[in-house]
């Protein structure tokens, strides 16, 4: 079945530092893929998401990738600053899954000034 | 724009006790509604998801059941909870096809 696999935390980094999160993806056709942030005690909330191969997707200096060849779209800064500590989520929906969203199990990410 | 709304934002219940959550949303129509679970440190458990006004899909056999009585309304419910019912209880919303869930701000439920 379908399944989004990502990277197990939780990650440390110094602010400034660069950042990667792995997801990769198993899925029939082609889902759209997406990229929630966490921030302690509260709700996700959607970072930014690409609806086909190539894409890529980018908000508030994160960007991701669809990589339709390696099944993967990992989450990217250049500089991360301590306010980007949060859980981030992986997800893929589309219409092979019924539009049901399959979520990644998070990755928690805490930087340190 | 759109907006969701879930409430209480924390609980405490004794267990055995019963238990409902409110999820609605504001400014869309015919939305499909979600209710997840979050245990601590832990990544998101689908429970139930709706397609529309009277339809329920469990994903997992628990104590809880959902209901939706309206088209923007959707309610958690238990009639005795468990310990392990503890945990952060999302709502989420999207539109049909692929589009984007969209989360309230969760309910911390603890049970003692």
């Amino acid at each position: 079945g379908d399944s989004v696999t990502q990277m197990e935390g939780p990650v440390t980094l110094s602010e400034e530092a660069f950042l990667t999160i792995n997801c990769t993806y198993t899925a029939t056709g082609y889902p759209s893929l997406f990229w929630y942030v966490q921030y302690p005690g509260e709700g996700l909330q959607l970072l930014l998401k690409a609806t086909k191969a190539d894409d890529k997707g980018s908000n508030k200096g994160f960007e991701a990738t669809y990589r339709k060849e390696t099944t993967s779209f990992h989450l990217e800064k250049g500089s991360v600053q301590v306010s980007d500590s949060a859980v981030y989520f992986c997800a893929l929906s589309g219409a092979n899954t019924g539009n049901q969203f399959y979520f990644g199990t998070g990755t928690s990410l805490t930087v340190i000034p | 724009s759109q907006t969701i709304h879930q409430w209480p934002a924390t609980l405490v219940q004794p267990v055995g006790s019963p238990l409902s959550l409110e999820c609605t949303v504001e400014g869309t129509s015919n939305p499909n509604l979600y209710w997840y679970r979050q245990a601590a440190g832990r990544g998101l458990q689908l429970l139930f998801y709706s397609v529309g006004i009277g339809q329920i899909s469990s994903e997992v056999p628990q104590n809880l059941s959902a209901s939706r009585p309206q088209d923007r309304q959707f309610i958690l419910s238990s009639k005795k909870l468990l310990l392990s019912d503890s945990g952060f209880y999302l709502c989420a919303w999207n539109g049909r096809g692929d589009q984007p869930q969209h989360f309230g701000d969760g309910t911390r439920l603890s049970i003692l």
